[in-house]
């Protein structure tokens, strides 16, 4: 069940203030996603990365900024600019060269003051 | 880009009985197609996945149809249990990256 960890659990941010949401596999994985989910409308792709030092946008990708400076860590910071980042943040990996299966992280939910 | 549409929102079944969701995509260039398990607080878990030159796949009480050509693809619970409750989302997926693209998920509830 382990193997991706997500921190924090919960997370408020006030209006004008930049968060970042942790996101650390130790699978040994190349690949790392994050996903935003909202009540009834499925997982929604914000960034992904393919290895150290690169990374693509996704479906959603505005208002929110990532890094890939290790392989381990995929941290994903909503800015500003997002205007509605109340959601349920989904962190994932996955190991590249065929194996398609996702694992995810357990969540952070994070909520406007 | 690809867009999966997934119904119904809502099932419920009675215990014993079997469910079926449904997914539809658009993307011809999609060839992966999981499905994932959310259980209530928990996170999602892959419980089964075909891929396009495979028509169903079955493991054990779960199995997933596809019909390339209509673009759509099934998930079917035979002799549901109490523990089938949750959230499936369908999802599909094509390239190397295999950033996919989810259904907006069905609730099932089996009533024991």
């Amino acid at each position: 069940d382990g193997g991706i960890t997500q921190s924090p659990k919960y997370l408020f941010r006030k209006e004008g203030q930049n968060v970042t949401l942790s996101c650390e596999q130790n699978l040994n994985h190349d690949a790392m996603y994050w996903y935003r989910q909202d009540p009834g409308q499925g997982l929604r792709l914000i960034y992904y990365s393919q290895i150290v030092n690169d990374f693509q946008k996704g479906d959603i990708a505005e208002g929110y900024s990532v890094s890939r400076e290790k392989k381990e860590s995929f941290p994903l910071t909503v800015t500003s600019a997002q205007k509605n980042p109340t959601a349920f943040y989904l962190c994932a990996s996955r190991l590249t060269g065929g194996n398609e299966k996702l694992f995810f992280g357990s969540g952070t939910q994070l909520s406007v003051l | 880009g690809e867009n999966v549409e997934q119904h119904p929102s809502t099932l419920s079944v009675q215990e014993g009985d079997s469910a079926v969701i449904k997914c539809t995509y658009s993307d011809s260039a999609s060839n992966y197609f999981p499905w994932y398990k959310q259980e209530l607080g928990k996170r999602p878990q892959l419980i089964i996945d075909i891929r396009s030159n495979v028509g169903e796949k079955k493991d054990q009480r779960i199995a997933v149809t596809l019909n390339k050509t209509a673009k759509h693809f099934s998930l079917h619970i035979t002799e549901t249990q109490p523990e089938d409750s949750a959230v499936y989302f369908c999802a599909a997926g094509s390239g190397s990256a295999r950033q996919l693209t989810f259904g907006s998920g069905t609730q099932l509830t089996v009533l024991p």
